[in-house]
């Protein structure tokens, strides 16, 4: 069964200030996604990220994929307020017909202070 | 380019009646998903269609949800009998094919009583 964790699950930055959210997940795929949910809102697609080494960056948002080490980064540059929201990541199982089946990390509540 | 339909917004049944929730996916999406999203958590998928048939139901409670997907664009979501733990937030998504990015809709909130 694949599992997907995100940390931190709560992030409190000030305005300014770098941080990363990491997304491990346990078995092979080479394909991630990062969304953001703002209070009572839906998901809202962020970065598509389809092979090993794959980096795409909008704005102050910069993700990354490793699928060696089962691993992605959401890495936020000079946090400002407007980026405050749930962060999650989700998986797509690999191969054949199985895509589109996303398995979803907790998610990553971020919170930027003034 | 109209997004992803949802209705109603939200809905309050007490425990053991039945719900549905409609959902009208982005025209031309040929592959739609029903997720359930408790609060707090990340949203686990229920149901992937592929045009009109069934691609995975695995985590469906088949005892008590039931969904479709008539004419392989509309689809409905039914709990029956419903209960407290229910209660979450559906989500329906839609996209090109199954090897394309998955839009969603604005979500059903669901409360069991």
């Amino acid at each position: 069964e694949l599992k997907v964790e995100q940390n931190p699950l709560f992030l409190s930055m000030q305005e300014g200030k770098n941080y990363t959210i990491y997304c491990n997940y346990s078995t092979t795929s080479d394909r991630l996604y990062w969304y953001r949910q703002d209070p009572g809102k839906s998901l809202e697609s962020l970065f598509v990220l389809l092979s090993n080494g794959a980096v795409k960056q909008e704005g102050r948002l910069m993700a990354s994929l490793d699928t060696k080490a089962r691993l992605s980064t959401l890495h936020i540059t000079a946090a400002v307020h407007d980026l405050s929201a749930t962060y999650f990541c989700a998986v797509d199982k690999a191969g054949g017909t199985s895509y589109g089946k996303l398995t979803f990390g907790q998610g990553t509540i971020l919170t930027v202070h003034p | 380019e109209a997004g992803v339909a949802q209705s109603p917004r939200y809905k309050i049944i007490e425990k053991r009646q039945s719900v549905a929730f409609w959902c009208n996916p982005i025209s031309g999406h040929a592959t739609l998903y029903w997720y359930q999203q408790i609060l707090g958590q990340g949203p686990k998928l229920l149901i992937q269609f592929q045009n009109n048939g069934v691609v995975d139901d695995s985590q469906l409670p088949k005892d008590r949800f039931s969904a479709e997907r008539l004419k392989g664009v509309d689809s409905t979501l039914k709990i029956q009998p419903a209960k407290l733990e229910d209660s979450a937030v559906y989500l329906c998504a839609s996209s090109y094919g199954t090897n394309y990015e998955q839009y969603f809709g604005p979500g059903t909130r669901l409360t069991v009583t």
